[in-house]
């Protein structure tokens, strides 16, 4: 099973700033089959990138996603007010798909 | 483009069995490649893996979860399911379906499963 790791679990930011988020792999993942999750309180998770670097849709160019192999990055070039949330990353490239535990963005 | 939709009771008796349906439109279940499961998120927690099924019908479980759950695929009703036994109050949580097919994700909405006398 590949354990992903993420950091920092908080992170303080102000309106306007930019946040860069780390998701780390236990093991290679196969073809950076890895994809990144908002999620508001109540909410469901929404898909903001897969294939570690393709946004999904309707999803604003200020997120980025890069990486490969055991290293993947989170990036949101300008923080909105709405980008206050939880953010999960998530590998698929094995049967046994495994999650991040979160990483949580809030106002600083 | 592929959508799926959880179905099945909102409350579970513990000790009693979790049945869960993904009725999946816009595309076929037994298309090549494609993996279905079932992932979960108890109450102010994070997310968890159940398991999958590959559309050869090799499954993958969760081996904290290995012994209580089985995942199936019903070609004719273009559903998949999820069987959890022996529910405890610990297995209260959103529970959603899921698909990959090479790099695309797709998830369902989600449904809230209470273990609950």
């Amino acid at each position: 099973e590949i354990v992903l790791t993420q950091s920092p679990g908080i992170l303080s930011l102000s309106p306007g700033e930019g946040a860069t988020l780390s998701c780390r792999a236990s093991q290679t993942v196969t073809n950076s089959y890895l994809a990144w999750y908002q999620q508001k309180p109540g909410q469901a998770p929404r898909l903001l990138i897969y294939g570690a670097s393709s946004r999904a849709t309707g999803i604003p160019d200020s997120f980025s996603g890069g990486g490969s192999g055991t290293d993947f990055t989170l990036t949101i070039s300008r923080l909105e007010p709405e980008d206050f949330a939880v953010y999960y990353c998530q590998q698929y490239g094995t049967s046994m798909w495994t999650f991040g535990q979160g990483t949580k963005v809030e106002i600083k | 483009q592929l959508q799926l939709q959880e179905s099945g009771p909102g409350l579970v008796k513990p000790s009693e069995t979790l049945s869960l349906t993904c009725t999946v439109s816009g595309g076929s279940i037994s298309s090549s490649y494609y993996y279905w499961g079932w992932i979960r998120q108890p109450p102010g927690k994070g997310l968890e893996s159940i398991g999958s099924i590959y559309y050869s019908g090799s499954t993958s479980y969760n081996p904290s979860l290995e012994s209580r759950v089985s995942i199936s695929v019903d070609t004719s009703k273009n559903q998949f399911s999820l069987r959890l036994t022996s529910v405890t109050a610990a297995d209260t949580a959103v529970y959603y379906c899921a698909n990959t097919w090479y790099y695309k994700v797709t998830w369902g909405q989600g449904t809230l499963v209470t273990v609950s006398s």
